[in-house]
This record gives structure tokens, C-alpha cells and sequence, in this order.
């Protein structure tokens, strides 16, 4: 099946800093979401982005789907920013399915 | 709209009983998936519906799992009997279905954590 690597693991920041989060993936895809996992549990919704960018506030992202990579920016940081940050693929080949990266831990300090 | 609703939002039950979760999806949104998480994971697929039909259950454990989603809207899922390696979140999703390569962006619910003793 699809792979898909999240790097890095784990990232610190001070508040207003900016971060970038980055998202391979081993085939063609269909579907791409990122998603921001709060303290609760909660998978929130960022962005359904296959391919091109988008931008929501202090949040944007790009899909380059003919390199197979990802990328979520973080502009501004606050700390109501802190979680867990997942990418998911529906590979083009395994239907609706969604494969998950293993997350990126985000962490904002005040 | 109201999101994907899911009961209870917490369980315990010791090793080899029963339990079972219930998930009322998006109004309208004719699949429905139940993942796995396992603490420190990402979520993992364990069986997709289009409307009460099966579509993918591959990674479904059958000899202890089963899923029914009998009139095309809520879903249950139950585990008999549980094991110590069921522990984890159980998180329930739903999307339109617009065909195999089209937009199924998925919405998910708030999750049941299941705590096997």
C-alpha cells in the first residue's frame, strides 16, 4: 500500500514564529488532507489539497503531486496551535481509503 | 450542518467482554469508515461502507470484530470479546461518495477511547 513519511517528528516553538511541516508520499494520489489533532482528540479539518495550494489565515498549503510531497505552513504561531499535525493520502489505487502519516508533534511555548 | 456523532466517548471493560460503539455520520454523506488509533499513531482503516454495503474491511480483525450499518446512516461497531491490544481510540468518519477518483474529503468525529483492563 501507499507510504506516507511526516517530518519532523517532534517541533518546539516560541510563539509568533513560523514553522513548516512536511508531508511525502510513495504513489499517486487522489485525496490529500491535513489535519490538526487537539489536546481532546479531535481531528480538525485543515485543508483537502491533492494538488496546488490553498491558504486559510495563518495556515497554507501545497501539494506537488508530480514530486509526491506536501507541505503545511504555519505563520504566527500561538500556542491554541499546539497538537498533533496528520497528513493523510487516498492513494489512486485503494479507493476512499485515508493512509496517515505517523504525525508531527507541534508544540508552541508562550 | 451538525458533525459525525459518536457514544460513548469513553469505555473501560476488562480483557474478553463486549462492547460495542455507535456513530451517527453527516447528514447526506453516504460512506461511512471506522479507524483505529493506537496511542502515538496515526489512525488506521478498519472498514468503509457505501451506504449499508462493505466496501473495504481488509484490515478489519473478523474473529473479533464486526461492524453493521443496517439502514444506510448510523454504523455500530463492536469487539467480542476485547483484548489488551484493543486499547486506543476508535474514530468514526464520514464523506459524499462523487466515484472511485473523485472529491471524498472525510470529516471525523470526537472519538470513543476504549480502555481494555
Amino acid at each position: 500500500g501507499i507510504q506516507v513519511e511526516q517530518s519532523p517528528p517532534d517541533l518546539i516553538l516560541q510563539e509568533g514564529a513560523n514553522s513548516t511541516l512536511r508531508c511525502n508520499f510513495s504513489d499517486s494520489v487522489n485525496n490529500l488532507q491535513w489535519f490538526h489533532q487537539n489536546p481532546w482528540g479531535q481531528l480538525i479539518n485543515l485543508f483537502y489539497i491533492p494538488s496546488g495550494t490553498k491558504q486559510n489565515g495563518r495556515l497554507s498549503a501545497t501539494t506537488v503531486a508530480t514530486e509526491r510531497y506536501s507541505l503545511l505552513y504555519i505563520s504566527s504561531s500561538q500556542t491554541t496551535d499546539s497538537g498533533v499535525y496528520f497528513c493523510a493520502v487516498g492513494g489512486k489505487t485503494s479507493g476512499s481509503r485515508l493512509t496517515f502519516g505517523e504525525g508531527t508533534q507541534l508544540t508552541v511555548n508562550p | 450542518e451538525a458533525g459525525v456523532a459518536q457514544s460513548p466517548r469513553y469505555k473501560i471493560i476488562e480483557k474478553r467482554q463486549s462492547v460495542a460503539f455507535w456513530c451517527n455520520p453527516i447528514s447526506g454523506h453516504a460512506t461511512l469508515y471506522w479507524y483505529q488509533q493506537i496511542l502515538g499513531q496515526g489512525p488506521k482503516l478498519l472498514i468503509q461502507f457505501q451506504n449499508n454495503g462493505v466496501v473495504d474491511d481488509s484490515q478489519l480483525p473478523k474473529d473479533r470484530f464486526s461492524a453493521e450499518r443496517l439502514k444506510g446512516v448510523d454504523s455500530t461497531l463492536k469487539i467480542q470479546p476485547a483484548k489488551l491490544e484493543d486499547s486506543a481510540v476508535y474514530l468514526c468518519a464520514s464523506s459524499h461518495y462523487r466515484g472511485r477518483s473523485a472529491y471524498n474529503e472525510q470529516f471525523f468525529g470526537p472519538g470513543t477511547r476504549l480502555t481494555v483492563l
